[in-house]
């Protein structure tokens, strides 16, 4: 079965600080993998996929993540935070094409210091 | 794109009671997936629609759980006589066919509080 672990419960920085939010998947092949943000009383968006090729992914609002296969990871991040940032932040995996059921981690709760 | 819709936004209700949720996709999503979320947790998948067909469930889906989607449209998730246990975000999602099928979108969601 998948599993996606999202070590950090919370995590607080400056704004103008970089960001990493962790994530590490368990499966036996290469999943699809997705972030997603989860403002306050807004929907999850999704902020990058990785299926295969590049492992370096960019996606919306100046984020980024690596899928590293020999660390089992799929770490977000941002080069500079800003405030409107602070959100919840969602790792999840599926085991590919045709599925349609995501495997999601507990969560990153990001707040971000003026 | 008016985006995924979920109705009510806030639903209170008592022990015993059934409940009924709705959902309207993104108008050309032919999928889409019921998620609840409760606190201090990710979304746990509970089932998916492709068209008006029902295809999976997963086992959190109790028989107190039904979900239709009967032309392949909007979607309704009822619980019939809810526990306390059942208090949670109910979220729904929807996806395009084609290339963007793994792209979901998510409605805002439902919070259930069962008392």
């Amino acid at each position: 079965a998948q599993s996606v672990t999202q070590p950090d419960i919370h995590i607080t920085v400056s704004e103008g600080a970089s960001l990493e939010l962790r994530c590490n998947y368990s499966y036996g092949a290469t999943p699809y993998l997705f972030w997603y943000v989860q403002s306050p009383g807004q929907g999850l968006q999704l902020l990058l996929k990785y299926f295969s090729g590049d492992t370096l992914v960019q996606g919306i609002k100046g984020f980024e993540a690596e899928f590293k296969r020999s660390q089992s990871s799929f770490n977000l991040r941002k080069p500079s935070v800003h405030w409107s940032d602070a959100a919840e932040y969602f790792c999840a995996s599926s085991p590919g094409a045709g599925s349609y059921q995501l495997t999601f981690g507990k969560g990153t709760k990001l707040s971000v210091i003026p | 794109d008016t985006g995924v819709s979920q109705d009510p936004r806030h639903k209170i209700t008592k022990r015993g009671q059934n409940v009924t949720f709705r959902c309207d996709p993104i108008s050309e999503h032919n999928r889409l997936y019921w998620y609840r979320q409760t606190l201090g947790q990710g979304p746990e998948f509970l089932t998916y629609f492709q068209n008006e067909a029902q295809l999976e469930k997963s086992r959190l889906l109790s028989d107190r759980f039904s979900a239709e989607r009967p032309k392949g449209s909007f979607s309704t998730l009822e619980i019939q006589r809810t526990e306390q246990g059942d208090s949670a975000m109910y979220l729904c999602a929807s996806s395009s066919p084609g290339r963007e099928r793994e792209k979901l979108f998510f409605g805002s969601g439902t919070q259930l509080s069962v008392l």
